[in-house]
This record gives structure tokens, C-alpha cells and sequence, in this order.
């Protein structure tokens, strides 16, 4: 099956440093979309990308669809404690897959104050 | 608010016991998803409604696991004999055709 591979998987950066993560995949997709994650809660839709080559941004956070559609990106810019938790990247092959989603493993994201 | 209220937050129950979870769209959506989600991973995909109708069933539904929509509003995922390997959090979404909007989850724990 498809598999998305999310890297880092790890990061520790200080308040206000740039974070940068990505997703690739062996497959194409027709959308990409990055989620959030807080302990002990479901994940919260951040951007969606509906087109490659697509460059998104809402406020802090700007992401990009691959131009191959195997690929996408996530930065976050001048990082805040409350950035802390697990980002996922998740793609989705459109109609005909039903609309499932297929995630990557995670980035987890620890801020210093 | 997510749009999507999951019963109960958490769930412990020991080997063998049945479980049943209930998901409440807060609004209407045709596109129901069940997901589970382990310790370190990303959500996997178990099953999808179209309003009352399960269209999709992932190879981790096994014949222990199944999952309702009766009247295309509420839906309820129920696990017959559970087993160790069945502790995740189960998510609940609701999307169109292409996003989509988790609950906050059911963290089932088999003891």
C-alpha cells in the first residue's frame, strides 16, 4: 500500500527559530493536507493543498504541494511554545479510494521557552 | 469545536469484553471515517459511510470490528472479544471530498 515517509521525526528548536518538515511519498496524490496533533486529542486540520505546485500559507505556517505530487512541505515561522506537538502529513488519491487518507508517521515538535 | 463529538473518551475494558463507540457529527455530512491510531503512528484507515452506506473497509477491519451509520447521522463502531492488540485511539471524521475533520477520540486500553 502507500506509505508517506515524514521526516524529521523528531525536533527541538528554542522560541522563535523556523521549523521546516516534509513528507514524501512512492505514490501521487491529488491532495496533501497537514494536521496537528495535542496529547490525548484527535488531529486538527492546519493547511490543505489541492493542486501541485500550490504554495498555502495560513498565518505562522505556509505549506507547498510537490510539483511531482509526491511530495509536500511544512514551515512553521517564528516558533511559539504553544507550537509544541506532533504534526502529521496525510495525502489523499481522490474519489476513487473513497477519499481515504493515508498518514505519515509524525513530527514531534518541542519548542524551549 | 471539531464538528464531531466521540463517546466515551476513554475506554478500559478487559480481554475478551465487547466495546461499543459511538461518533456525533455536530452538523450533516455525508462522509463518515472511522481511523484507529497506535502509540507513535499516524492515524490507519478502518472504514467509510456515505451517508448510511459503508462503502470502504480497510484489511484492519477484521470480523471482530464493525461499524454502523443507521440513519446516515450517528455512526457506532463496535469490537466483539477484544484482544491486547486492540488498544489505540479510535478517531471519528467528517469531511467532503476531500478534507477531513477528526473528533477528539476514544483511547481504548484492553486490559
Amino acid at each position: 500500500g502507500q506509505q508517506l515517509n515524514q521526516s524529521p521525526q523528531s525536533m527541538f528548536i528554542q522560541e522563535g527559530e523556523d521549523v521546516s518538515m516534509n513528507c514524501t511519498s512512492s505514490s501521487i496524490f491529488n491532495t496533501w493536507l497537514w494536521y496537528k496533533q495535542d496529547p490525548g486529542e484527535g488531529p486538527v486540520l492546519l493547511i490543505a493543498l489541492y493542486k501541485a505546485g500550490e504554495l498555502t500559507s495560513n498565518g505562522r505556517l505556509t505549506a507547498q504541494f510537490g510539483i511531482t505530487r509526491k511530495d509536500s512541505f511544512l514551515n512553521i515561522s517564528a516558533s511559539i511554545p504553544s507550537d509544541v506537538g506532533i504534526y502529521f502529513c496525510a495525502g489523499q488519491l481522490g474519489e476513487t479510494s473513497g477519499s481515504r487518507l493515508t498518514f505519515g508517521e509524525g513530527t514531534q515538535l518541542t519548542v524551549n521557552p | 469545536d471539531t464538528g464531531v463529538s466521540q463517546d466515551p473518551r476513554h475506554k478500559i475494558t478487559k480481554r475478551g469484553q465487547n466495546v461499543t463507540f459511538r461518533c456525533d457529527p455536530i452538523s450533516e455530512h455525508n462522509r463518515l471515517y472511522w481511523y484507529r491510531q497506535t502509540l507513535g503512528q499516524g492515524p490507519e484507515f478502518l472504514t467509510y459511510f456515505q451517508n448510511e452506506a459503508q462503502l470502504e473497509k480497510s484489511r484492519l477491519l477484521s470480523d471482530r470490528f464493525s461499524a454502523e451509520r443507521p440513519k446516515g447521522s450517528f455512526s457506532t463502531l463496535e469490537i466483539q472479544r477484544t484482544e491486547q492488540g486492540d488498544s489505540a485511539m479510535y478517531l471519528c471524521a467528517v469531511g467532503g471530498v476531500t478534507e477531513a475533520f477528526f473528533g477528539q477520540g476514544t483511547r481504548l486500553t484492553v486490559v
